[in-house]
C-alpha cells in the first residue's frame, strides 16, 4: 500500500511564475490536508479537502493560493505569481473517511524555491 | 485557539545519553497528542501518539505520557543513538469528527554525537 505521494519533490520557480504541487493520498483515504513549513519553523495548516470539496481553508493566504481535490486525480496546491516568501516545504497528508484515531499520514514533501 | 509549545533547541547529546524533550499544549476539549519526527531531507513520520489522558505512547524506545493535569506530552528516550538525529515535532489534534487538522509546535533539532 503506497504512502502519500507528492510531486515534484523539488521545484524552482522565478518570481511571478506559477507553482503547482500535486498530492496523491494513500489508497482508501478521501481526506487531504496541506501544510507549509517555512525555514526554521514548524508546520502550519493551510487547507483541508475532501473529494470535490474544500472543508477548511482557514490557513490559506487570501491571495494567490488555491487548492483542489477533484473527483479523479490528485489534489493540487496552486500558487500564482510566486514571491520569495513562498519558498518553503509543502507537505500533504491524508486520512481515511472515518478517523477515530485522528492519525494523518504525511508525504515526503515538495520543496519550493523561488529565485 | 489551540497551541503547542516546545522547549527551545537545538539539543546536542552524546550517544547513549538520556533524552527529554518538553512539550506543553493549550486546547479546548480533549485533544489527541502526537510526536512526529523528520529526518534530514524527508517528510514527517508519526513517531507515537496518545488519544486520552494517562495514555502512554511508545515506539522505537521513545515514550510520551499524556498528562492532562499539566497539559504536557514530554518525549523521553533512555539511550539515544546517532540515528535518532532529526527534528522532533509535538502536535495535537482536536478529537471528534473527521477533520484531523494538526497544530504543531516549532520543532526541535536533536543531534547525537558518536
Amino acid at each position: 500500500n503506497a504512502g502519500v505521494m507528492q510531486n515534484p519533490r523539488h521545484l524552482v520557480r522565478r518570481r511571478g511564475q506559477e507553482a503547482r504541487l500535486r498530492c496523491s493520498p494513500m489508497k482508501g483515504h478521501s481526506h487531504v490536508y496541506w501544510y507549509r513549513q517555512l525555514p526554521e519553523e514548524g508546520l502550519k495548516f493551510m487547507v483541508y479537502l475532501q473529494k470535490e470539496n474544500i472543508i477548511d481553508e482557514s490557513g490559506m493566504p487570501k491571495e494567490r493560493f488555491s487548492a483542489e481535490f477533484p473527483k479523479e486525480g490528485p489534489s493540487i496546491l496552486r500558487i500564482q505569481q510566486v514571491v520569495r516568501g513562498d519558498s518553503a516545504a509543502y507537505f500533504c497528508a491524508s486520512s481515511p473517511p472515518s478517523n477515530s484515531g485522528n492519525t494523518i499520514y504525511f508525504g515526503e514533501g515538495s520543496w519550493l524555491t523561488v529565485v | 485557539g489551540n497551541s503547542v509549545t516546545q522547549m527551545e533547541g537545538p539539543v546536542t547529546l552524546s550517544e547513549e545519553a538520556f533524552l527529554t524533550i518538553n512539550c506543553t499544549y493549550t486546547a479546548t476539549g480533549y485533544p489527541s497528542l502526537f510526536w512526529y519526527v523528520q529526518y534530514p531531507g524527508e517528510g514527517l513520520q508519526l513517531l507515537l501518539k496518545a488519544t486520552k489522558a494517562d495514555d502512554k505512547g511508545s515506539n522505537k524506545g521513545f515514550e510520551a505520557t499524556y498528562r492532562k493535569e499539566t497539559t504536557s506530552f514530554h518525549l523521553e528516550k533512555g539511550s539515544v543513538q546517532v540515528s535518532d538525529s532529526a527534528v522532533y515535532f509535538c502536535a495535537l489534534s482536536d478529537r471528534g469528527g473527521a477533520n484531523s487538522k494538526l497544530t504543531f509546535g516549532k520543532g526541535i533539532t536533536l543531534s547525537v554525537r558518536p
